[in-house]
């Protein structure tokens, strides 16, 4: 069966640098990668999404790669903010419908 | 601009209870509407989706069930909530295959 894997513990980094956060997926070949923001009692936001053609996207200080032979996909975040500790998932998807992983937390501390 | 609503925000329940959670979409036409689970401290599980009014796809078997009455609307069902339908209920909308996804503010449900 399709499978998701994010890092489950939680990520702290100092402010000012950059975090990378890992989304592995085992069992089908998404035709694109969505990343969402998560915050404690919300609902997720949409952040980016990358497709299988693309192997690199950009948006202000995020950063997705999307490397389908390794099944992985790198969420970065640069000159990381307090305001940046959330949760992240990822959701690899090749249909309408989206899988979603457990999501990393991040913390960046001040 | 295309906006969700789904309410309530909050709801206390006891075993045995019927559950009805409206998720309303404006802006937009034909979107494909989705409700999701998220159990405390877990990931996201799909539980209902749908492309187009009147059909639905369900994912997961349990005593839940959705409708799509009208375009824009979607509803969440339970004729008997059991405890194990606690957690945080999640509607969304796409406009379609490879657009991300955008959710309603949830629903909190404890059932006691």
């Amino acid at each position: 069966s399709q499978k998701i894997e994010q890092n489950s513990e939680a990520l702290n980094i100092q402010e000012g640098k950059t975090a990378t956060l890992t989304c592995n997926y085992t069992n089908y070949s998404p035709a694109y990668l969505q990343w969402y923001r998560q915050d404690p009692g919300r609902g997720p936001v949409f952040l980016l999404l990358i497709r299988e053609n693309e192997k690199e996207k950009r948006k202000e200080r995020l950063k997705v790669t999307f490397d389908t032979t390794l099944k992985q996909s790198l969420f970065h975040i640069t000159a990381s903010q307090p305001a940046d500790s959330a949760t992240y998932l990822c959701a690899p998807s090749g249909t309408y419908k989206y899988i979603f992983g457990t999501g990393t937390r991040l913390k960046v501390l001040a | 601009s295309q906006t969700i609503h789904q309410w309530p925000a909050t709801l206390v329940q006891p075993v045995g209870s019927p559950l009805s959670l409206e998720c309303t979409v404006e802006g937009t036409s034909n979107p494909n509407l989705y409700w999701y689970r998220q159990a405390a401290g877990r990931g996201l599980q799909l539980l209902f989706y749908s492309v187009g009014i009147g059909q639905i796809s369900s994912e997961v078997p349990q005593n839940l069930s959705a409708s799509r009455p009208q375009d824009r609307q979607f509803i969440l069902s339970s004729k008997k909530l059991l405890l194990s339908d606690s957690g945080f209920y999640l509607c969304a909308w796409s406009t379609g295959t490879g657009y991300g996804y955008t959710f309603g503010s949830g629903t909190r449900l404890t059932v006691v």
